[in-house]
């Protein structure tokens, strides 16, 4: 049964850099055709996709947030990492990471539990 | 950017009632729309995909119809726990993934 964790900050500075990372059991991060992404919610609010990951050649991210997203991936650990940069208020929000299929099969079948992280001085 | 738009925002219904939640896409995602249920403090579950395949261990009294851009969850019967706030996704058109604002459903 595959599993999803994140685990990173629960706290970030106005203007820092938000770094979480996702750690995947029960499964293989390499197993194909899968993506892994992060989507996030403000407290109160709906949902908002981030960016999704295949490879370190094949990303993907939302042009909402300007180009202020890194993803990377480490197979051999079995984990995929978010960076988000110059936050403000704006960025606090439960944030998940999952787990979707390739074009045409990109709903997500595997969330994690999600973790809260709060932008604030 | 493919523009979800969900209605009603709050749906109030009796237990045992018929629920219907609809969901408009701002153009074509043909049929990748999936259908999400979240309670207080959980992740969402995924519910419905391709428009109206139920998600594995989901039970037949949610079911998912398409017609052009318009797209519907239907809840047969409500149960308990079936009280949660649902969220369309277009997953034709990205990137963005974009999802609806939501529906919640409460009990009436």
């Amino acid at each position: 049964h595959l599993q999803l964790q994140e685990s990173g900050p629960g706290l970030v500075r106005p203007s820092e850099t938000l770094s979480l990372t996702c750690t995947v059991s029960g499964g293989s991060i390499s197993s194909s055709p899968y993506y892994w992404g992060w989507i996030r919610q403000p407290p109160g609010k709906g949902l908002e996709w981030i960016g999704s990951i295949y490879s370190s050649e094949n990303t993907y991210d939302n042009p909402s947030l300007k180009s202020r997203v890194t993803l990377s991936i480490d197979k051999s650990k079995n984990q995929f990492s978010l960076k988000l940069n110059s936050v403000t208020a704006a960025d606090t929000a439960v944030y998940y990471c999952a787990r979707h299929g390739a074009r045409g099969y990109s709903y997500v079948d595997y969330w994690g539990q999600g973790t809260l992280v709060t932008v604030s001085s | 950017e493919t523009i979800m738009t969900q209605s009603p925002a709050t749906l109030s219904v009796s237990a045992g009632e018929r629920a219907t939640l609809s969901c408009r896409a701002s153009q074509s995602v043909s049929r990748n729309l999936a259908w999400y249920q979240q309670k207080p403090g959980q992740a969402p579950r995924l519910l419905i995909y391709g428009a109206s395949t139920r998600a594995t261990g989901i039970p037949a009294r949610f079911s998912g119809s398409a017609s052009g851009t318009e797209f519907t969850l239907t809840i047969s019967s409500l149960q308990p726990e079936d009280f949660a706030v649902y969220y369309c996704q277009q997953y034709n058109n990205w990137p963005p993934v974009t999802f609806g604002q939501g529906t919640k459903v409460e009990i009436k």
